[in-house]
């Protein structure tokens, strides 16, 4: 068991639309990042949260945001979505941040 | 910035016969290198982090910054490692301390 949960699993939407995925990190884990994974390509860095607040961003645009609660729940939002925005979004957690990640099964977008 | 390249998409050997599967990086500062495996239907998860030298199910990997290189390596690879891997890099500071930058990833594929 990892106890990283990521939810919905699928889930299809249209372009223009907003999608909030959600995760769900073990307790004491304080440090969250998500990933994007376009088919066939490794994971690409969205941003990074530790202990609620956004300390590390990757090439993303605005549109893309997160936030972390004191739960250890965490939720990445996505505005104005694109065709280009499918793909698996992965959440990984970490007891902090000189450790090693613990990923969720993530949550695999359709835009259409 | 930083990169992580796995110049090899795809990778078969025999079972019992030595697998390399090779990664080299480009980053300026002191990196923690990381090798991620996805068996089928599984999530991502952690084989083995190059500060902990040590060996998981047979699979060793040596940071060589010389040549800036973390081959992951197995003397008598077995069916079950067939998977994907992933080599990873995460910086030890800066802005994007705890950011992992992953590499395309190598299919493995074992054959009896």
């Amino acid at each position: 068991e990892t106890g990283v949960t990521q939810s919905p699993t699928h889930l299809i939407k249209t372009r223009g639309q907003q999608v909030t995925l959600r995760c769900s990190s073990q307790s004491g884990h304080n440090t969250v990042s998500w990933y994007q994974q376009a088919l066939g390509q490794g994971p690409q860095f969205i941003f990074q949260y530790y202990r609620e607040e956004e300390n590390g961003r990757g090439n993303f645009p605005p549109r893309f945001s997160g936030l972390q609660f004191p739960n250890y729940s965490s939720e990445l939002n996505v505005n104005a979505l694109e065709l280009d925005d499918s793909a698996l979004y992965l959440c990984a957690s970490s007891p902090g941040l000189i450790y090693g990640y613990t990923f969720g099964s993530g949550t695999r977008l359709t835009v259409v | 910035a930083q990169r992580v390249t796995q110049p090899e998409k795809l990778l078969s050997v025999f079972k019992g016969a030595p697998v390399e599967l090779k990664c080299n990086y480009s980053y300026s500062g002191s990196p923690e290198l990381f090798w991620y495996v996805q068996y089928s239907r599984q999530r991502l998860q952690l084989l083995l982090r190059h500060i902990s030298r040590e060996s998981i199910k047979g699979f060793t990997a040596d940071l060589n910054k010389g040549e800036t290189s973390f081959h992951l390596k197995k003397p008598f690879a077995q069916e079950e490692d067939s998977a994907m891997y992933y080599c990873a890099l995460k910086p030890a500071g800066g802005t994007s301390y705890g950011k992992l930058t992953f590499g395309q990833g190598t299919i493995l594929t074992v054959h009896p």
